[in-house]
């Protein structure tokens, strides 16, 4: 099976523009969860989508915000972009969410 | 919420040296993974050990969920185990399983 894909692998954009990153899970998983790494604050988890339903939300401004398609491709959104928001963002899908997680590669955004 | 701490935050090793890696949690879980961060940030699995211990080649996983720690060991390192390695645990008293809880992680780098 193939594994966790995410596009674009790396994006440069300038403050207060917005972004859109999208994952495509593991065929036939239907979780799939976002989760930011900075230096700063490590690995921290956005959100999570179940059946294009969004099941769990981290401790982030309503800046972020993504979605689940009917096929479990997911997309999550950074509105006006900070510099902070610099980050590598990795997506992870699970068969239910209640399993082993897997990752993708990882985009990398840098805001300038 | 529930925290993670992982120890030692550094490693460096000469090759071919046996090393392990401590992840100590707050409160219960029922269960915990082990990662692999290569040096293109993509997080590998290793283990999912809610309990008990699991071997994989050089690699073996410990977890004492009643004493709330599991350990990771690594035998006969190679240059190609560098990376930084990283466990997680689901943040169950916040909507569950899916959004994991990592630990900052040991950053290991493994020396010819």
């Amino acid at each position: 099976k193939a594994g966790v894909t995410q596009t674009p692998r790396y994006l440069i954009k300038t403050r207060g523009q917005q972004v859109t990153l999208s994952c495509s899970p593991i065929s036939g998983h239907r979780s799939v969860s976002w989760y930011q790494q900075t230096p700063g604050q490590g690995l921290q988890f956005l959100f999570e989508y179940f059946s294009e339903t969004q099941r769990n939300k981290g401790n982030f401004p309503g800046r972020f915000s993504g979605r689940q398609f009917s096929n479990s491709r997911s997309e999550m959104n950074v509105s006006t972009l900070e510099l902070g928001d610099s980050a590598l963002y990795l997506c992870a899908s699970s068969p239910s969410g209640e399993e082993t997680q897997y990752f993708g590669p990882g985009t990398r955004l840098l805001v300038l | 919420g529930i925290q993670v701490e992982q120890s030692p935050p550094d490693l460096i090793l000469q090759e071919g040296a046996n090393s392990t890696l401590r992840c100590n949690f707050s409160d219960s879980v029922n269960n915990l993974q082990w990662f692999h961060q290569n040096p293109w940030g993509q997080l590998i699995n290793l283990f999912y050990i809610p309990s008990g211990t699991k071997q994989n080649g050089r690699l073996s996983a410990t977890t004492v969920a009643t004493e709330r720690y599991s350990l990771l060991y690594i035998s006969s390192s190679q240059t190609t185990d560098s990376g930084v390695y990283f466990c997680a645990v689901p943040n169950m008293f916040s909507g569950g399983y899916n959004k994991l809880i990592f630990g900052a992680g040991t950053r290991l780098a493994v020396h010819p």
